[in-house]
């Protein structure tokens, strides 16, 4: 079964604006991760987030997670119509047979207009 | 350019036909996977690979199997292919740590007809 659930499904925006994408998990992690997919094309890893910190930063693009909540959002700034895409958020299991293999939730998929 | 290099990119079968997808990557990785993603999901493992010589099944493994060749290569292998396995199969290397994410292929697209 899949480990994370994002939300919203679908989001559009205007060229500028900001998007913010949730992502909830439901056991303990290592670590979360952010990737994009471009249509047709493989993921792209944007950005990991390790168990015990809380925000992390790269560019335009601000991670959050919540371990008491088991939530994480990914915040994309001043977006730009590149910027559309699907984003998936994934969890690394923080030990036993979840260990190091990474479980993906059901993306998000982004349209940024220009 | 370093990466992972999937082939081949596109494939149909016919239902019962076998084949091999085939995975390399060459930045010394001693972690490879197989995912498979299909329309409106997330990408669910098929296998994967801890290191050289190991391999276990991952979510959804039934008619699927692999072989880690070495510890570049990693291929995934279609005994009797079925239409449920029409999909976008993904390989993706790691590094033991978990430090840097996960690097992708850029996709096989199977039909099976």
């Amino acid at each position: 079964s899949q480990q994370g659930e994002e939300d919203p499904q679908a989001l559009s925006i205007q060229e500028g604006e900001n998007a913010t994408m949730n992502c909830s998990y439901k056991t303990s992690i290592n670590n979360l991760q952010w990737y994009r997919q471009n249509s047709g094309r493989g993921l792209v890893h944007l950005i990991l987030i390790r168990s015990n910190e809380r925000e992390k930063h790269s560019g335009r693009l601000r991670v959050t997670l919540d371990t008491s909540k088991k939530s994480s959002s990914l915040l994309i700034t001043a977006s730009r119509a590149a910027d559309t895409a699907s984003y998936f958020c994934a969890t690394v299991g923080a030990g036993g047979t979840s260990y190091g293999k990474l479980t993906f939730g059901q993306g998000t998929i982004l349209t940024v207009h220009p | 350019n370093a990466g992972v290099t999937q082939t081949p990119k596109f494939q149909v079968l016919k239902t019962g036909q076998s084949m091999t997808l085939q995975c390399a990557q060459d930045m010394n990785h001693n972690s490879m996977y197989w995912y498979r993603q299909d329309p409106g999901m997330g990408l669910r493992l098929i296998y994967y690979s801890a290191s050289e010589g190991t391999t276990d099944k991952g979510e959804v493994p039934n008619g699927y199997n692999v072989s880690r060749l070495n510890k570049r290569e990693f291929s995934l292998r279609l005994e009797s292919a079925a239409p449920s396995q029409t999909s976008v199969y993904f390989c993706a290397s790691s590094d033991v740590g978990q430090h840097y994410g996960y690097t992708f292929g850029s996709g096989t697209r199977l039909t099976v007809v």
